[in-house]
């Protein structure tokens, strides 16, 4: 799987669009962007994913460079609920050594 | 639906004791996995099936077994606990292995502690 290097940390405004990079310049043309985010204590949770085109769910969305060398999850309108650490996963979709390669991410702390 | 059920949330255990970490899923998923998370890393994994009666090992699984006898249920035991094996313990399901695009999903973690 291709490596992802993410900021450790950021902060945004309450209210105010949340830009998250995630730097894959060594990704394959089969392996898709995968973001998750964990909230403290709890599980991590999809958010998004993507190939090549930009994608938009009710949750956020990401926007994937013609290159594919990088990308940037959006949260439009970031809450205070937003405050979690932020998973850029880059891997084949069903194959290889499985499971999910998780980093260290990005903390991004949602300012009130 | 229930989603990911963990069991125990919290456990202490002493060096060398043994116990079973219960996880079980109600969405009929083909694919579940168990990853460990360590403060201030990411989650690993640990081991992983892609269906009952299939198991197989993920990047860290000295000191743990798995077993996998129904779709629903996939316990991870702890053989002879030690302290490296403190941690966070979060089990991960999603429909299958194979196809394209599926996203996991995440029970709510076991806390461990081994004194």
């Amino acid at each position: 799987d291709a490596k992802t290097t993410q900021p450790p940390s950021m902060d945004c405004a309450e209210g105010r669009a949340a830009n998250l990079p995630c730097n894959h310049s060594t990704i394959s043309g089969n392996e898709y962007v995968y973001w998750y985010r964990q909230i403290h204590s709890q599980g991590p949770q999809y958010i998004i994913h993507g190939l090549k085109n930009n994608e938009t769910n009710e949750m956020a969305s990401l926007i994937i460079t013609e290159d594919r060398k990088s990308s940037t999850l959006i949260l439009p309108h970031a809450t205070l609920r937003d405050t979690a650490v932020y998973y850029c996963i880059v891997r084949v979709a069903g194959g290889g050594a499985d499971g999910l390669t998780f980093g260290k991410g990005t903390h991004l702390i949602i300012q009130p | 639906n229930a989603g990911v059920t963990q069991t125990p949330k919290f456990q202490v255990l002493k060096t060398g004791q043994s116990m079973t970490l219960q996880c079980a899923q109600d969405m009929n998923h083909e694919y579940m996995s168990w990853y460990r998370q360590d403060p201030g890393m990411g989650l690993r994994l640990i081991h992983y099936s892609v269906g009952a009666g299939i198991t197989d090992q993920g990047e860290v699984p000295n000191g743990y077994n798995v077993s996998r006898s129904t779709t629903e249920d996939f316990p991870l035991r702890l053989l002879s606990a030690a302290p490296s094996q403190t941690s966070v313990y979060f089990c991960a399901s999603k429909r299958d292995r194979g196809s394209l695009n599926t996203e996991a999903f995440f029970g709510q973690g076991t806390r461990l502690t081994v004194v």
